[in-house]
């Protein structure tokens, strides 16, 4: 069975202050997803990683995939309140051309002003 | 405009008393997904559609069901909701590897 573990589970912070997330597991993947959620809503996609090593930024979140695909990180730098919600990564087995998802149980960000 | 609707918002239930939820799409997406998501805990998947293929997880409760009677609609049927059933049921549909599209789910209460 392909898990995927997510730390921290809580984090509450200043506005302003760096943090990083990490999505860990024994299994690869052949993509990586981070999603954002927020209360009473469904999740929200915010990048896919595909290539061992790679790394995108999003404004000020910085997404890297591991070397070996089987683990992630997500960077925010200088969050914001806005930033605050429950962050899932989500790693992709490939189902014959479509994605089957399987979540972390996500980092819950708080960002006081 | 929303893509993936899921309807009602908010469901509440009597024990064993049974309930549909249902998810419609405007994306024409091959394959719908539902999710059961508990407080603090990672979305778990029940089972999904390709097309019309069915395609139920090893260990999702006989007392959930799914019908998609056309591309646009599927329907999650929970035939005698006990109070483990209460959570955040996510509809998702996808038509490629890269994404999927969530719904603003259903919050089902089982009184």
């Amino acid at each position: 069975t392909q898990l995927l573990e997510q730390s921290p589970q809580f984090l509450s912070i200043q506005e302003g202050e760096n943090l990083t997330v990490y999505c860990n597991s024994s299994s690869v993947f052949s993509s990586l997803q981070w999603y954002r959620q927020e209360p009473g809503e469904g999740p929200v996609l915010l990048v896919t990683v595909v290539t061992g090593g790679e790394v995108k930024k999003l404004k000020r979140l910085t997404f890297q995939f591991g070397d070996a695909r089987k683990d992630s990180s997500l960077h925010i730098t200088a969050a914001q309140p806005g930033d605050t919600g429950l962050y899932l990564c989500a790693g992709a087995g490939d189902s014959g051309g479509y994605n089957k998802l399987i979540f972390g149980a996500g980092t819950r960000l708080a960002v006081h002003p | 405009d929303a893509m993936v609707i899921q309807n009602p918002r908010y469901q509440v239930t009597q024990f064993g008393k049974p309930v549909t939820l249902s998810c419609s799409q405007t994306l024409n997406h091959n394959v719908m997904y539902w999710y059961q998501q508990k407080s603090s805990q990672a979305p778990k998947l029940l089972f999904h559609y390709y097309d019309k293929d069915f395609n139920n997880e090893a260990d999702t409760p006989d007392n959930f069901q799914s019908r998609r009677p056309n591309t646009s609609f599927c329907f999650l049927d929970i035939r005698s909701p006990g109070l483990g059933d209460a959570a955040m049921y996510l509809c998702a549909t996808s038509s490629r590897i890269e994404k999927l599209f969530f719904g603003s789910g259903t919050q089902l209460s089982v009184l």
